[in-house]
């Protein structure tokens, strides 16, 4: 039972251009979402995160954007750069012992 | 200084045997977690330990046993290796009590059973 899916396996997007990530959940008892970036050989790092209770935070580049109603949350890079080419996560906690439910991730590359 | 360094980075290892791999955080969390990526990219959580204790334990064979020294580590050792253990394991480190962080990663330990 998967219950954070990144539909899009890959996305590319040219250099400038907006990256949009897209993650759906089925947990309304998720109270925090993150999203990770990975490269290859190497383990995730953390991105952005946004809580329950808020629909938009933005960090520079970044934007996490959160419809509770859709149970859906998206990630915006804009610009996209060459070193934005990565595997991005979506993840979800729930409360209590805080765990932490990964998506499948979207491999982004963004083309120069 | 690396914040979760896990060892080996690579193990290669015949089915059947035993093996582990060691995990140290210098963050000061109290919280722990082994997490396994499959073949198919998913990344799904094994264990977690808060301050040495055991909280989360997901569905995993018993051959896989965790153990937590102390809270700045936590390894896990396999018995009897399988095929299907092959992956890459992730230990990474958060804190929970006083204030929650997200969790940091180590650099992986791909695990190839032949």
């Amino acid at each position: 039972d998967q219950q954070v899916k990144q539909n899009s396996p890959s996305l590319s997007v040219q250099e400038g251009r907006i990256s949009i990530l897209n993650c759906d959940y089925t947990n309304s008892m998720f109270d925090y979402f993150l999203w990770y970036k990975k490269y290859p050989a190497e383990g995730p790092t953390f991105l952005i995160s946004i809580s329950s209770i808020k629909d938009k935070n933005e960090d520079g580049r970044f934007t996490v954007f959160l419809n509770k109603s859709a149970k859906h949350l998206s990630l915006h890079i804009v610009p996209s750069q060459p070193g934005d080419s990565a595997v991005y996560f979506c993840a979800a906690r729930t409360g209590g012992y805080q765990k932490v439910t990964f998506g499948t991730g979207t491999k982004l590359q963004v083309i120069p | 200084d690396t914040a979760v360094s896990q060892t080996p980075k690579y193990l290669v290892t015949q089915m059947g045997n035993d093996k582990s791999i060691k995990c140290e955080q210098n963050l000061g969390h109290d919280t722990m977690y082994w997490y396994k990526q499959d073949s198919k990219k998913f990344l799904k959580i094994m264990f977690s330990y808060n301050n040495k204790e055991l909280i989360i334990n997901e569905t995993v064979p018993n051959r896989f046993s965790p153990k937590s020294p102390d809270k700045a580590h936590l390894n896990l050792h396999i018995n009897s290796l399988e095929l299907g253990d092959s992956a890459v394991y992730f230990c990474a480190s958060s804190q929970v009590g006083q204030g929650w962080t997200e969790a940091f990663f180590g650099q992986g330990t791909r695990l190839t059973v032949v």
